[in-house]
């Protein structure tokens, strides 16, 4: 089982805000990741450490992170954010890599 | 722009070594601040960490795969591997490699190869 837990699916109205969450007690140490992936294709980073987004990555996306919950937060929510999302992060050891079991996106 | 391509069999038969290489190019494999990882999807499921590898050649590798795992780095070919032995139909899956970004505060994949399905079948 994953050391990061995710909701399965989430869902939000078009041009809303929606967060998903990562819980894991690694996440009291360390910052989570994110990452899209629509369906076919790899993984793409939104997210790494303190709330940076890579380039090309819209603004609507940002992070933030409270004791063992890390979250994904995108303001106004457009229909191609329709999208499984995953964390990961260190885990507790500092050593190995996990990943959350992912969330998916449905835009309404 | 980074770019990186996994190659291998698309198909393996079961009990055998699953071998992939992935090709880095538009950057070195000698990065002082990057590992290279090996993350895997089976069908409709999430991702799993398989291992990471320094180009020294320091590795990690997840608990549940690591006496079935070994990854190695080729520096004069800008590349890196991976094999897995003795596979079943559960090593079903997507591979991807990525480079991995390692900071004090946690680690990022930031760059992800296109992924290579392979099939465990006899």
């Amino acid at each position: 089982s994953s050391e990061l837990t995710q909701d399965p699916a989430v869902s939000v109205a078009l041009g809303q805000t929606v967060r998903i969450t990562c819980q894991g007690d690694s996440l009291r140490t360390y910052y989570a990741s994110w990452y899209q992936q629509k369906p076919g294709q790899a993984p793409v980073s939104v997210i790494y450490g303190d709330n940076n987004r890579p380039s090309g990555i819209p603004d609507r996306f940002s992070a933030s992170s409270s004791g063992n919950t890390a979250s994904l937060t995108i303001t106004g929510a457009q229909a191609e954010d329709e999208a499984d999302y995953y964390c990961n992060s260190r885990d507790s050891s500092g050593n190995h890599v996990v990943f959350g079991g992912g969330t998916k996106l449905t835009v309404l | 722009q980074l770019q990186l391509q996994e190659s291998g069999p698309g198909l393996v038969k079961p009990s055998e070594t699953l071998s992939l290489t992935c090709s880095v190019s538009g950057g070195s494999i000698n990065s002082s601040i990057h590992y290279w990882g090996w993350i895997r999807q089976p069908p409709g499921k999430g991702l799993e960490w398989i291992g990471s590898i320094y180009y020294s050649g320091s590795s990690y590798y997840n608990v549940s795969l690591k006496s079935r795992v070994s990854t190695s780095v080729d520096t004069s070919k800008n590349q890196f591997s991976l094999k897995m032995t003795s596979v079943t139909a559960a090593d079903t899956a997507v591979y991807y490699c990525a480079r991995l970004l390692l900071y004090s505060g946690g680690l990022s994949f930031d760059y992800w190869g296109q992924g290579t399905l392979v099939t465990v079948s006899s």
